[in-house]
C-alpha cells in the first residue's frame, strides 16, 4: 500500500525559512519524479515543483523558482522542500504526489498523493 | 509558463444531467492533460489522463476528449457523489500547470 506522510508544516513569519519532509512506503520510490502541490485557503491547485527520479534535475513555479529547493533522499524514501523568504502568499496546505508516466498513450500525472501539511506565513 | 482556462468557473446541475466542463491551454499541449475531482477533505482523485484515457477504477459516466489545445470532460448522468470540484492539468513540459477549477454544485 503506498503511503505518502508530509511533516514540517507550521506557522512562521514572513521572510523565515520552513523545511517540508514527505515519507513515502509501499512504491519504488526512486523510479518515479516527485512533485510537490500546494492549495492556498478557498483556492485552487498549484503545482510547485518536481524533481528527477535520480535527483538529476528539478523545476519550479515561477512564483516560487530562487526561494524553494526541492530534494530527494532515496536512500531514506524521503522528499524534501525547502522553502526560504517565505511569504504570506505561500501559506497554503502543501502536498507531495508522485508522477507517473504511461508511455504508451503518452500520458504523464499525479497518481498518489499525501494528506497534507500546512504551512501558514504571517505575522 | 503554459496557462490552463477551464469554464465555466461553477456549474449547477441535477443527479442525472449530463454535463461538460472545457479546457484550454495557451499552447498546444498535444494530448497531455489530465482531469482531477477534488472533494473537501479528500485528496485529488484522478478520473482521466492523456486526455481520454480512463484511470483505472474511475466509472465509465468519466469520459475525456480533445487535442492541441481544447479538451473537455464529459459525466454522462451525474451522480450524487460526482458534486465536487474538477481541474484539468497539463503536463506537456516540465512546468505542469493547473486550471483554476470548476466546482459542480446541486440546482
Amino acid at each position: 500500500q503506498v503511503q505518502l506522510v508530509e511533516s514540517g508544516g507550521g506557522v512562521v513569519q514572513p521572510g523565515r525559512s520552513l523545511r517540508l519532509s514527505c515519507a513515502a512506503s509501499g512504491l519504488n520510490f526512486s523510479d518515479h519524479g516527485m512533485h510537490w502541490v500546494r492549495q492556498a485557503p478557498g483556492k485552487g491547485l498549484e503545482w510547485v515543483a518536481v524533481i528527477w527520479h535520480d535527483g538529476s534535475d528539478e523545476d519550479y513555479v515561477d512564483s516560487v523558482r530562487g526561494r524553494f529547493t526541492i530534494s530527494r533522499d532515496n536512500s531514506k524514501n524521503t522528499l524534501f522542500l525547502q522553502m526560504n523568504s517565505l511569504r504570506v502568499e505561500d501559506t497554503a496546505v502543501y502536498y507531495c504526489a508522485r508522477g507517473f508516466t504511461v508511455t504508451s498513450v503518452g500520458g504523464r500525472y499525479l497518481d498518489y498523493w499525501g494528506q497534507g501539511t500546512l504551512v501558514t506565513v504571517s505575522s | 509558463d503554459i496557462q490552463m482556462t477551464q469554464s465555466p468557473s461553477s456549474l449547477s446541475a441535477s443527479v442525472g444531467d449530463r454535463v461538460s466542463i472545457t479546457c484550454r491551454a495557451s499552447q498546444t499541449i498535444s494530448t497531455y492533460l489530465n482531469w482531477y475531482q477534488h472533494k473537501p477533505g479528500k485528496l485529488p482523485n484522478l478520473l482521466i489522463y492523456a486526455a481520454s484515457s480512463l484511470q483505472s477504477g474511475v466509472p465509465s459516466r468519466f469520459s475525456g476528449s480533445g487535442s492541441g489545445t481544447d479538451f473537455t470532460l464529459t459525466i454522462s448522468s451525474l451522480q450524487p457523489e460526482d458534486f465536487a470540484t474538477y481541474y484539468c492539468q497539463q503536463t506537456y513540459n516540465n512546468l505542469w500547470t493547473f486550471g483554476q477549477g470548476t466546482t459542480l454544485e446541486i440546482k
